[in-house]
C-alpha cells in the first residue's frame, strides 16, 4: 500500500537558518505532490504543489524539489523565522485522484 | 469570500450515538472532500463528493457517510460511534476544474466519551 513517511521527530532550529524537512514515499508514483502548513487547532494550508516533471518549485522563502528516482521531496525554508512555526504536512495525491494522503507531518520550530 | 466553513466548531457525544458534522466550501468550488485527522497524525481521507454523489472513499467502515446539497455544501453522518472516533474532522473543498490545492476549514473535534 502506499506509504509516506515524514521525520515524526521535531525539527528546532536557529532563526535565519534554513530549515529543511523531508518526505519519502513507497510503493507510489504520484503525478504531483502538495505541501501544508498546520497550525495547532486549524485546518491544513496549502503551500505549494510540484509535479513529477518539474524538479523545483519556489515561492518567496519556500523551495520544493521532488526526485521521482529517489522517491522524494525536499521541503525549505530560507532566512526561517520564528512566524515559520508550524507543522508541514507533505500530501500526495490519493490513489491518483483529486483527495490527498497525508504523511503525519514534521512539527518546525524555530527559536529567536 | 467567507472561505470553508464548518460546523459546530466542538462537539461531545457518547459511545453509540450518531453525529452529523456541516460544511460550506469556499465559493466556486464544487468538490468537498472530508477527513480525519487524529491527534498527531496527518489528515485521513475518508470520502469526497461531488455532483451531489460520492466519488471516492478511503478505508473507512459504512458508519461513515456522507451527502452533498445542490449548493455544494456537505454532511458527514458518524453512526455507532465509538472511542476511537474522537479526532478532528476537516472539510476540504476544491474546484474539479482547475488547480488541485484544496482549501480546508477550521475542523470540527468531536469527543466521544
Amino acid at each position: 500500500s502506499q506509504k509516506i513517511e515524514q521525520n515524526s521527530e521535531a525539527l528546532n532550529i536557529q532563526e535565519g537558518k534554513t530549515a529543511t524537512l523531508t518526505c519519502n514515499y513507497t510503493n507510489y508514483s504520484p503525478a504531483y505532490l502538495q505541501w501544508y502548513r498546520q497550525d495547532p487547532g486549524r485546518g491544513p494550508v496549502f503551500l505549494l504543489l510540484i509535479r513529477e516533471n518539474e524538479k523545483e518549485k519556489r515561492k518567496e522563502r519556500l523551495k520544493v524539489t521532488f526526485d521521482t528516482t529517489l522517491k522524494q521531496s525536499l521541503f525549505h525554508i530560507t532566512a526561517s523565522q520564528p512566524a515559520d512555526s508550524a507543522t508541514y504536512l507533505c500530501a500526495p495525491p490519493h490513489t491518483g485522484r483529486r483527495a490527498l494522503t497525508f504523511g503525519s507531518g514534521t512539527r518546525l520550530q524555530v527559536q529567536p | 469570500d467567507a472561505g470553508v466553513t464548518q460546523s459546530p466548531t466542538h462537539l461531545i457525544k457518547t459511545r453509540g450515538q450518531q453525529v452529523t458534522l456541516r460544511c460550506s466550501p469556499k465559493s466556486g468550488h464544487d468538490t468537498v472532500s472530508w477527513y480525519q485527522q487524529a491527534l498527531g497524525q496527518g489528515p485521513q481521507f475518508i470520502f469526497q463528493y461531488y455532483e451531489e454523489e460520492e466519488r471516492q472513499r478511503g478505508n473507512f467502515p459504512d458508519r461513515f457517510s456522507g451527502h452533498q446539497f445542490p449548493n455544494y455544501s456537505s454532511e458527514l453522518n458518524v453512526n455507532a460511534l465509538l472511542l476511537g472516533d474522537s479526532a478532528l474532522y476537516l472539510c476540504a473543498s476544491s474546484a474539479l476544474a482547475g488547480a488541485n490545492e484544496q482549501f480546508f476549514g477550521p475542523g470540527t473535534r468531536l469527543t466521544v466519551l
